[in-house]
């Protein structure tokens, strides 16, 4: 089943905050997070694994839930190029080992805007 | 490096015809995963193989649809007959088979049935 995420748009000014949600049904593995611009490919942001943890790439960070299996991406003092449609996809963990399995299931995507 | 490579980048084609996509994943990855991207349905896996063995294609729409791994270093994804509702961008991504490692996207096949 494809994740939640939420918004799925929002505006921003040049250096305001925003967060993006990543919500699951199933129990997780990992948590990957991508971005996306216009007629382009996905871009890789980050991983997140099973365990808690928070990850930060200068002022892209994010954490995990697994207990909730949900999944949150924090953008700080945002700039214009972090414009683009931001992806989650999540990583099932198997029920028996609860080992991942490498294959991904994403979520709508929630656009984001940032202007000057 | 040479990231996932993806031909032909723009297809058009008519309702019926077979249409054939290929890809190129980066050395030395063991995974690779077939992706269609709608408005509608968002990004979507279609197929994804291991070691050049298909391991889940239950993403697959029909039997029109069929994917291949013939070696490590290529993949075709194919539509015979295709449809009007066939019409999205396709991407190619190759990942290692390791804890934590990411998929590396190639830059899509923009496929559209007229």
């Amino acid at each position: 089943q494809q994740p939640v995420q939420s918004p799925q748009a929002v505006i921003l000014r040049e250096g305001e905050d925003a967060v993006i949600n990543c919500s699951s049904s199933k129990a997780l593995y990992s948590v990957h997070w991508y971005r996306q611009k216009h007629g382009e490919a996905p871009v890789f942001l980050m991983i997140l694994l099973k365990g808690g943890e928070q990850k930060g790439h200068e002022k892209i960070s994010a954490s995990f839930n697994e207990k909730k299996q949900q999944s949150s991406l924090y953008l700080t003092a945002s700039q214009l190029s972090y414009s683009g449609t931001y992806f989650c996809g999540t990583e099932p963990g198997s029920q028996y080992s609860g080992a991942g399995s490498y294959q991904l299931t994403f979520g709508k995507g929630t656009k984001l805007s940032v202007i000057p | 490096d040479a990231g996932v490579i993806q031909s032909p980048r723009h297809e058009v084609t008519e309702m019926g015809q077979e249409v054939t996509l290929r890809c190129k994943p980066i050395s030395g990855h063991d995974y690779l995963f077939w992706y269609r991207q709608t408005m509608m349905r968002g990004l979507e896996l279609l197929i994804y193989f291991n070691n050049n063995v298909p391991i889940d294609d239950s993403g697959m729409p029909e039997d029109r649809f069929s994917a291949k791994m013939p070696n490590a270093s290529f993949s075709t994804l194919k539509i015979q007959p295709s449809e009007p509702r066939d019409s999205a961008v396709y991407f190619c991504a190759s990942s290692l088979g390791q804890i934590g490692q990411p998929q590396h996207f190639g830059d899509g096949t923009r496929l559209s049935i007229l």
